[in-house]
């Protein structure tokens, strides 16, 4: 089953250096998102990127934050300088097309994550 | 601003029994209703998509059911096994930004054996 990958599985930062994450959704996909979540916490929505432009943000996506879709397959997360409250497991998702009536096609896929420690 | 609910926050049951819980949502601007499974140190799985009020969805012992009007969601585990275990997702789209899923806490359920 076609899977969503994301590397590092953990990574150690420290405050305010800048951290690239990398996702490959699933390759006949066309809706990226990123997620996170703060232990104990709820999983909250980052971003959604379709068609090589971001199609919605958070309030939590501020400045600090962009996403890339560099190669056509992988799709990154950059936090240009990290802080202590950044420390979170980040979720990549990819989801395919939406029908022309909007009605969903399927659910997301989700990777397994890659666990930031800002120290 | 918009909360997804669930309850019980988390469960434990027998082998062998069956439960239930609850997913609670905005019913205005209604667009989809997602459940997911997530497993420690695994990603979340999807289980349900639903869309239409009165939505039955069944994948093999578990089951959901979708009330839009009222704003809750059902997901039935028949005859839990310890393989059961995890936390259950709800997450919640509206149709004026359906590429926005909100997440509720979870249900963590633990079956023992």
């Amino acid at each position: 089953e076609p899977e969503v990958t994301q590397t590092p599985s953990h990574q150690v930062t420290q405050m305010g250096q800048e951290v690239i994450l990398r996702c490959v959704p699933i390759s006949n996909h066309l809706y990226f998102y990123w997620y996170r979540q703060i232990l104990g916490q709820k999983v909250e929505f980052l971003v959604s990127f379709y068609n090589n432009e971001i199609s919605e943000k958070s309030e939590i996506f501020d400045d600090q934050f962009s996403v890339e879709r560099p190669d056509g397959s992988n799709f990154t997360l950059k936090i240009r300088s990290t802080k202590l409250e950044d420390s979170a497991m980040y979720f990549c998702a990819s989801r395919p097309h939406v029908t022309p009536d909007r009605g969903v096609v399927g659910g997301y896929t989700f990777g397994s994550g890659t666990r930031l420690t800002v120290v | 601003i918009l909360n997804v609910e669930q309850s019980p926050q988390s469960l434990h049951v027998q082998e062998g029994d069956s439960t239930n819980f609850t997913c609670s949502f905005p019913s205005s601007n209604f667009y989809a209703l997602h459940w997911y499974r997530w497993e420690t140190a695994k990603s979340p799985e999807a289980l349900f998509v639903m869309t239409l009020n009165g939505d039955e969805k069944k994948k093999g012992r578990i089951s959901a059911t979708l009330n839009t009007k009222e704003g809750y969601s059902y997901l039935y585990i028949k005859g839990s096994q310890p393989e059961d275990s995890a936390t259950y997702l709800c997450a919640f789209t509206q149709k004026t930004s359906y590429d926005k899923v909100i997440f509720g806490p979870g249900t963590s359920l633990s079956v023992i054996p």
